[in-house]
């Protein structure tokens, strides 16, 4: 199994609303990611896991709230967004950080009306 | 100036064209990555590469450390080879961070 799997693949939500994102893997990588994609942009890193602790925080807004319940899991909770927020959010994996290869998952396309 | 580069932004080829995808970094490295991104779709992983060159399929990546410079070479192109390519890099301290170019936007028509 060599799969970031990504839940929702879609979710539209209103600016009142709270929500969460969702990223498994069972490669047994212990560094998970999340970025964020505007259109025609690369991704933009948010957050980093290493063996379930937050490694890096690339002073993203508080109303984007990680979460690594175990080292197969990632969540991203959501409150109170706003438009601008709507884009492509990417969860990744790697077995370790450094010199590893990062596996994606397919992203869950977010539009905050 | 970014700390990626890559060149093309856009290349459009006919179906069965070699291509070439280049990308230019200005820090040392510990790893660079070729990643493909389908329109609407999520990044799949085709090459880590630290020295030298690797062959997967029609896809060859090579590296030169001194020069700071990576190729990425499609063979007998197709058109499902169109997609967006994206270089990244990942620093000589073994940074969890990945910086990332802008990408290069293929079409490949039949």
């Amino acid at each position: 199994d060599t799969e970031v799997t990504q839940t929702p693949k879609h979710l539209v939500m209103g600016m009142t609303n709270k929500k969460s994102l969702k990223c498994e893997q069972h490669m047994g990588h212990r560094a998970m990611y999340w970025y964020k994609q505007k259109a025609k942009k690369p991704p933009e890193l948010m957050f980093v896991y290493s063996y379930e602790k937050l490694s890096i925080n690339e002073s993203v807004p508080s109303r984007f709230s990680p979460e690594c319940p175990n080292s197969s899991l990632l969540n991203l909770h959501l409150h109170a967004l706003q438009p601008e927020d709507s884009a492509l959010y990417l969860c990744a994996s790697s077995q370790d950080h450094g010199l590893t290869e990062a596996f994606f998952g397919q992203g869950t396309r977010l539009t905050v009306v | 100036k970014n700390e990626v580069e890559q060149s093309p932004q856009n290349l459009t080829a006919q179906e069965g064209e070699f291509i070439t995808i280049n990308c230019s970094y200005s820090v040392g490295i510990s790893a660079l990555h070729w990643l493909q991104q389908h329109p609407g779709g999520g990044i799949v992983s085709l090459f880590m590469l630290s020295s030298g060159k690797k062959k997967h399929g029609r896809l060859i990546a090579t590296i030169n450390i001194q020069e700071k410079h990576s190729s990425l070479h499609i063979t007998a192109s197709h058109p499902r080879d169109s997609a967006v390519y994206i270089c990244a890099v990942r620093d000589q301290g073994g940074s969890e961070k990945l910086v990332f170019g802008k990408g290069t936007k293929l079409t490949v028509n039949p």
